[in-house]
């Protein structure tokens, strides 16, 4: 069991927008904003594509948002499109004890 | 750039310890700012972060396989090994290097391409 819990799957078709959450505790989201998102295609390392809730790194498009509310934490991809079709994961820092925490993945599906 | 590329035994018998060695090319591992880290994930399942390094030396672990894990740093070939002891077939995973950068973005980074490790008899 993931500590940080995801949908398994969620879909949408091309131009819509879709938002996959993340569900922590107080010990990790809801303590930290340093929640990130990776972008995972199949047999490939995982893509940073948020980080510290809702920033994006250089090059990753605007298409994709994060935000936060108490101890859960949210990925929106708007104007969906064919490559956007992934996994993504979550990842929370969870202090000194257990450092990291990931979610479980979510399977993207564009339609 | 910076990259990382993860490198050893793809097989490794039950009981046995795992052993790989990440090095580091386009940038030093003694930078401050940056945990050196592993990460794995196993068959058709999701990510999970077995430990990092502090450029300082000092170690994190995953709670639930610190007993079995040592991350080490070689700075002089500018690496940085995991070693798992008393495998299973449970530790069968692709295995990722990534660096967590806390500098600009606490996060995790950049990422080796990953190795696949099986255990098995």
């Amino acid at each position: 069991q993931s500590a940080l819990t995801q949908p398994a799957s969620v879909s949408g078709s091309p131009g819509q927008s879709i938002t996959i959450s993340c569900t922590g505790t107080s010990s990790d989201v809801g303590s930290y904003n340093l929640v990130s998102w990776y972008q995972q295609h199949p047999g490939k390392a995982p893509k940073l594509m948020i980080y510290e809730v809702s920033k994006r790194p250089s090059g990753v498009s605007n298409r994709f948002s994060g935000s936060k509310s108490g101890n859960t934490a949210s990925l929106t991809i708007s104007g969906l499109q064919a490559e956007d079709e992934a996994d993504y994961y979550c990842c929370s820092y969870a202090g000194s004890s257990t450092d990291v925490v990931f979610g479980g993945g979510t399977k993207l599906t564009v339609l | 750039q910076l990259q990382l590329q993860e490198s050893g035994s793809g097989l490794v018998k039950p009981s046995q310890t795992l052993s790989l060695t990440c090095a580091v090319s386009g940038g030093s591992i003694s930078s401050g700012g940056y945990s050196w880290s592993w990460i794995r994930q196993p068959p058709g399942k999701g990510l999970e972060w077995i430990g990092y390094i502090y450029h300082s030396g000092s170690t994190y672990y995953n709670p639930s396989l610190k007993s079995r894990v040592t991350i080490s740093v070689d700075r002089s070939k500018n690496q940085f090994s995991l070693k798992l002891s008393s495998v299973t077939a449970a530790d069968t995973a692709v295995y990722y290097c990534a660096r967590y950068n806390w500098n600009d973005l606490s996060a995790f980074d950049i990422w080796g391409q990953g190795t696949m490790v099986t255990v098995s008899s």
